[in-house]
């Protein structure tokens, strides 16, 4: 079936260390996007890239970077520069000007210790 | 850029009411509004859309308006069962643009 994967399902961080969020798809989507998801405030995009070697910043990207190397993968790293990186982190893709929806993971709950 | 406003943030009804949630949006190039559904601990699934030429969707229990003029589009659930139980998010979009999303409703059927 196709779909979008997230892993790991939780993840944990000392304070300072980076950590990557893996992102894959197999629905030969075009764009991926990062969205932060905290308790009342809804998605925040963080990264979005709409085709390969190509992304942008979203609203929240500061302490965040990204890579799309390849068009199924999309992974986000968490640098020692986000100060409250605490948070559920949703991928998602899309094909725009097909059926416009956006198809979403899983997603990844980091926690920081 | 995009602002979308939904309302209520929370929302408890008795199994087999109706329930209605509303969005508002200012972009009046948008021209694709999703309505997801998240479950605690997953993603959002897309339960119904509805694109700017239509009016009104309609999907078994749930429905969606869409009011151009006014920008503003809701969603209704019918007959609601303890299952309907989630946060449900409103977005919207133009063809080739990103999402905006509303700040979510967590909506509640009680037995």
């Amino acid at each position: 079936d196709g779909g979008i994967t997230q892993s790991p399902k939780y993840l944990f961080r000392k304070e300072g260390q980076n950590v990557t969020l893996s992102c894959e798809q197999n629905l030969n989507h075009d764009a991926m996007y990062w969205y932060r998801q905290d308790p009342g405030q809804g998605l925040r995009l963080i990264y979005y890239s709409q085709i390969v070697n190509d992304f942008q910043k979203g609203d929240i990207a500061e302490g965040y970077s990204v890579s799309r190397e390849k068009k199924e993968s999309f992974p986000l790293t968490v640098t020692s520069a986000q100060k409250n990186p605490t948070a559920f982190y949703l991928c998602a893709s899309s094909s725009p000007g097909q059926n416009y929806g956006y198809t979403f993971g899983s997603g990844t709950r980091l926690t920081v210790v | 850029g995009e602002n979308v406003e939904q309302h209520p943030s929370t929302l408890s009804v008795q199994e087999g009411d109706s329930a209605v949630i509303k969005c508002t949006y200012s972009d009046s190039a948008s021209n694709y509004f999703p309505w997801y559904k998240q479950e605690l601990g997953k993603g959002p699934q897309l339960i119904i859309d509805i694109r700017s030429n239509v009016g009104e969707k309609k999907d078994q229990r749930i429905a969606v308006t869409l009011n151009k003029t006014a920008k503003h589009f809701s969603l209704h659930i019918t007959e609601t069962q303890p299952e309907d139980s989630a946060v449900y998010f409103c977005a919207a979009s133009t063809m080739l643009g990103q999402f905006y999303f509303g700040t979510g409703t967590s909506l509640t059927v009680i037995p």
